[in-house]
């Protein structure tokens, strides 16, 4: 089944810099992709939906690049602020199961 | 309103005691989650509800039961806690299952002592 590795577990960054954060998978079928930001003591929120066909997604202060022949997400994050100190995982969904599943999360920390 | 909500927050268990965590959703949505969440493993689905009736199981379900009695309501059961299950569990509810976006409860946080 799909298999999700993400990296790095862990990230430090001053404020202002930029922050990189990146998934690989397994299945070539997979079509929805997911960023999803979890606060210290909160839920899971979702952070950005991404469809296979669309290789860049911006959002306000992130993008979202899809590289589907390396079978690669990332999300980066464009200078930094304390308020984007979180937990963000990926989640990755496919034609072949009717789950998603979750990369192990990395746990960004911006420093002022 | 939140959309998503656990009951309890957090609870603490003995070994071989039966805990029960319900979840309960107003988005009126089809499926239905639960996952725990452990450092270093990220979100693992345990088990799974596609509406009223329906359970399925997910990656991880062996030790947990779960019930689905209505569209709003999804619950998980430990019959028989082990520390193993010390965990903090997630309920999330979708529309369209693997597709869409899934919405999280706040999270209960369980002690199996």
């Amino acid at each position: 089944g799909e298999q999700v590795e993400q990296r790095p577990p862990h990230l430090s960054v001053r404020e202002g810099d930029s922050a990189v954060i990146t998934c690989t998978y397994t299945d070539p079928n997979s079509y929805y992709f997911f960023w999803y930001k979890q606060e210290p003591g909160a839920s899971l929120q979702l952070l950005m939906k991404v469809f296979s066909s669309t290789e860049i997604n911006e959002g306000q202060g992130f993008t979202v690049l899809l590289n589907k022949k390396d079978k690669r997400l990332s999300l980066n994050l464009t200078a930094a602020h304390p308020g984007d100190s979180a937990a963000y995982f990926c989640a990755v969904s496919s034609s072949n199961t009717n789950k998603v599943v979750f990369g192990t999360g990395t746990r960004l920390q911006v420093l002022p | 309103e939140a959309a998503v909500t656990q009951s309890p927050r957090n609870k603490v268990a003995v070994t071989g005691g039966k805990v029960t965590l319900s979840c309960n959703q107003t988005n009126n949505h089809n499926n239905m989650y639960w996952y725990r969440q452990d450092t270093g493993h990220g979100l693992r689905l345990i088990h799974y509800s596609y509406g009223a009736g329906s359970t399925e199981k997910g990656d991880i379900p062996d030790g947990y039961k779960a019930s689905r009695p209505s569209q709003e309501n999804f619950s998980l059961i430990l019959e028989l806690a082990t520390p193993s299950q010390t965990s903090v569990y997630f309920c999330a509810s979708g529309d369209r299952g693997h597709q869409d976006t899934q919405y999280f409860g706040p999270g209960t946080r369980l002690l199996v002592l």
